[in-house]
């Protein structure tokens, strides 16, 4: 089956500096990938997803994501982070089932 | 547009007890999912269906039962709840016919058992 392993359980940023959250998974075919954000007390949101084609996506609220086969991870960037952005971010990858990584808490200090 | 939802949004059951979180979707999704959701565990996947009649075990199966008589609906059932159940359980949906496609989540039933 496949899995998902985000390495960073939380990470600390200040406002303004760049942001990448790892992500890693394992997987026999081509993967169908996701990046999820999660606000306190919230369900999940979509920020961004990838199936095919061009390795760097845009998602919502300034997010990208690029999906590297040979190192098997699918990075969520972010050049500028706004106070807003502290959250809890899951990745995700698909088959039938739908498998979630552990989470990387992110704190934004002002 | 109501997506997932998911009753009740809160419960606290007693050691023993038995109850079914209630999930149905109006999008018209084959693929539905029950995932919990603990402290730095992440989200982890209970049962999932494919359509109608079809569910499947997760990662995370045990203490749990599925059914799916409709595309609608997909209700999980606690039969006798432990503490370790306390948890926040999601229902999520998804389209079949697209891989790409993300799955909707509901707003989760946050359950403690006391």
């Amino acid at each position: 089956a496949q899995s998902v392993t985000q390495p960073d359980i939380h990470i600390t940023v200040s406002e303004g500096a760049s942001l990448e959250l790892r992500c890693n998974y394992s997987y026999g075919a081509t993967p169908y990938l996701f990046w999820y954000v999660q606000s306190p007390g919230q369900g999940l949101q979509l920020l961004l997803k990838y199936f095919s084609g061009d390795t760097l996506v845009q998602g919502i609220k300034g997010f990208e994501a690029e999906f590297k086969r040979s190192q098997s991870s699918f990075n969520l960037r972010k050049p500028s982070v706004h106070w807003s952005d502290a959250a809890e971010y899951f990745c995700a990858v698909r088959n039938n089932d739908m498998r979630f990584g552990a989470g990387t808490r992110l704190t934004v200090k002002p | 547009n109501a997506g997932v939802t998911q009753t009740p949004k809160f419960r606290i059951l007693k050691i023993g007890q038995s109850m079914t979180l209630q999930c149905t979707q109006d999008m018209n999704h084959n693929y539905m999912y029950w995932y919990r959701q603990d402290p730095g565990m992440g989200l982890k996947l209970i049962y999932y269906s494919v359509g109608a009649g079809i569910t499947d075990k997760g990662e995370v199966p045990n203490g749990y039962n599925v059914s799916r008589s409709t595309t609608e609906d997909f209700p999980l059932r606690l039969e006798l709840a432990a503490p370790s159940q306390t948890s926040v359980y999601f229902c999520a949906s998804s389209n079949r016919a697209e891989k790409n496609t993300e799955a909707f989540f509901g707003q989760g039933t946050r359950l403690t058992v006391v």
